[in-house]
């Protein structure tokens, strides 16, 4: 069984100060990890992944996660927040049981960015 | 290259009433999965469909939600009858491979907008 936590369902940054979004998860099997973001009114897109290879991923927009098998956490982060990114994030955990990627969402982080 | 669409974007009905929402995938996608998100709880997953067949229906919550993919493109979902607790953001994602075995090769799920669905 796989699960995620999103341990903030709020965040509230300053324009230009860091973001952290944090994420641990749950797995039986060393997991692909991802992070999605959603803007209002827009499908979920997806920011970066994780897949065995590198545990630092960089993903659009200037975001990053680390990947800590130690501490079962996936934490998202951006050295410097700007308005555009005002949206929320999921952080998301897949196994390949079943013979195909079944994917198991975290319940969002909401950020709020403060001019 | 459009992406994947959702249609309606909003449906408010009755409880009681029948509702069908449609996803086109991105063209050329085998997967299609349906997920739904119930007044701001985590993204849950309902089915899987490669192609035409469905793969995993296991997410489905009882016998009145069908979804179909005829031919293998656009699918359905129909809600019928329709009980409060259906209200909530339907997404429908797509990717461009079938399902593998393999860890390593997570197959991108791309996805629509949603259709927010309230019933009253």
């Amino acid at each position: 069984a796989q699960s995620v936590t999103q341990l903030d369902s709020h965040v509230s940054v300053s324009e230009g100060t860091p973001v952290l979004l944090r994420c641990n998860y749950s797995s039986s099997y060393s997991p692909s990890l991802f992070w999605y973001v959603q803007h209002p009114n827009k499908g979920l897109q997806l920011l970066l992944k994780y897949t065995s290879a590198a545990t630092l991923v960089k993903g659009i927009n200037g975001f990053e996660a680390e990947f800590k098998k130690s501490e079962t956490s996936f934490h998202l982060t951006k050295p410097s927040a700007h308005m555009s990114d005002a949206a929320e994030y999921f952080c998301v955990v897949s196994d390949p049981t079943g013979g195909y990627q079944k994917v198991t969402f975290g319940t969002g982080t909401k950020l709020q960015v403060i001019p | 290259e459009a992406g994947v669409t959702q249609f309606p974007s909003h449906s408010v009905i009755e409880k009681g009433q029948t509702v069908t929402l449609r996803c086109d995938p991105i063209s050329g996608h085998d997967n299609l999965y349906w997920y739904r998100r119930v007044m701001g709880k985590e993204i849950k997953f309902l089915l899987h469909f490669v192609k035409e067949s469905k793969q995993d229906e296991s997410g489905m919550p009882n016998n009145r939600f069908l979804a179909e993919r005829t031919g293998g493109t656009y699918s359905t979902l129909k809600v019928q009858p329709a009980e409060l607790e259906d209200s909530g953001v339907y997404f429908c994602a797509s990717s461009p491979f079938p399902g593998t075995r393999d860890r390593g090769s997570y197959n991108e799920q791309f996805f629509g907008p949603g259709t927010r669905l309230t019933v009253l």
